[in-house]
Parts: structure tokens; sequence; C-alpha cells
């Protein structure tokens, strides 16, 4: 059974400091591997997929890498702002889609 | 393009009482799941419909849990009877394809309803 682990689980930085997301996973038989951002009350908003074979994905002042023998995810994001405030889940897919708890930012201005 | 929408967004309920949840997906997505997110987890996948055949309900409780997807579109998760541990979030997410053998793009998640059961 695929179990996905994310820590911190809550994290408080100054505004403009770089935030690193960590994330783990112990089948390393996996399709790709997802990040997603949770509002409050609202829904899960996907922001970067990177397949097996891929290395890392870049979006705009994020940057997500995929050490898939290892079982290690990192979520990096650049010079932070208020807005990127929420809580960030990563998700493994092998036959289905299994979520970490989630790390909560707050970053502070 | 239209989201998924789900209703209600909230609900209160007593335990023993029945509920149901609806989701509309993107229009065209064949793949909807629906998932439990309880306080402090992440989401749990309960069950995944292809068009309108179950693909997986293996983590679905289904002494309670049932649910459906008419046509192919839209669907609907019912618990009856609730108890208090089913007090979480019911995610509802739509995928252009999905696929019951792996590989997954991305999936699209609607606001969620948020279940309370006192």
């Amino acid at each position: 059974k695929q179990e996905v682990t994310q820590i911190p689980a809550a994290l408080s930085v100054p505004e403009g400091e770089n935030l690193v997301l960590n994330c783990s996973f112990t089948d390393s038989a996996i399709y790709n591997l997802q990040w997603f951002r949770q509002d409050p009350g609202k829904g899960l908003t996907s922001l970067l997929l990177i397949q097996s074979s891929q290395r890392e994905q870049t979006s705009g002042r994020l940057n997500a890498s995929l050490d898939k023998s290892s079982g290690r995810s990192t979520l990096y994001i650049a010079a932070s702002q208020p807005g990127d405030s929420a809580t960030y889940l990563c998700a493994v897919s092998d036959y289905k889609l299994s979520f970490g708890a989630g790390t909560t930012v707050t970053v502070r201005a | 393009e239209a989201g998924v929408a789900q209703s209600p967004r909230y609900k209160i309920i007593e335990k023993r009482q029945s509920v149901a949840f609806w989701c509309n997906p993107i229009s065209g997505h064949a793949t909807l799941y629906w998932y439990q997110q309880i306080l402090g987890q992440g989401p749990k996948l309960l069950i995944q419909f292809q068009n309108n055949g179950v693909v997986d309900d293996s983590q679905l409780p289904k002494d309670r849990f049932s649910a459906e997807r008419l046509k192919g579109v839209d669907s609907t998760l019912k618990i009856q009877p609730a108890k208090l541990e089913d007090s979480a979030v019911y995610l509802c997410a739509s995928s252009l394809e999905g696929s019951a053998s792996g590989r997954r793009e991305t999936q699209y998640f609607g606001p969620g309803t948020r279940l309370l059961v006192l």
C-alpha cells in the first residue's frame, strides 16, 4: 500500500523568503506525482504534474523535483507572497491517486 | 470552461440520518471521482466512475455509502445511515479520460461539500 508523507505539517515564513516543501512516498512504481494547492473552503487546484520519466517541472515561481528511486519530491516556491498562504498537498499516481496530509503554509506580510 | 460543480456546500445532520451529495463534472470528462477528506488528512478515494461504470470502489464503505452516475454525467453520493466519523469534506473530481490500469492525467476538483454529523 502506497504511503505518502509530507513534512513539515505547517510552515510560517516572512514574505520574500523561499519555500521548500517535502514529500516522500513508499512505493517507487508510480506513473506521476502531482502537487496541489488547497485554500480554505475550496477544492484542490493542480499546480504541477511530473511524469515518472521526468526529474522536474517548473511553472512561474514554482519548481518541483522528483527522485523516484528514493521516493522523494520537493516543491520550491521562490520569493513567497502572502497570497501563497494555503495548504499544499502532494499526490502520487500508481493505480489511483494517493495523497499526503499536506503542509499548511503561512506567509507573513 | 465551467468547473466541477457540487451541492450542497454545507450540510449538518444528526447521526443515523441520511444525506445525499450531487456532482456535475466538467463537460466531456469521462471519469468522475468521489473523495473523502477528514480534517487534517489528505483526500481518500471512495469511488471512481468511467462513464457510468464503476472502476474502483474498494474503499467505499458499502454498508452505508452508495453512489451512482446515471447517463455517465452527473453523480450522487449517499450516506445512509450517517455516523459521527463520516464528518468530512466530500470532494468530487473529474478527468478527461482516466484509466483503470494506471496513468492518470490531471484531475479537476470541485469546491467540496462539508458534512458535519452530530
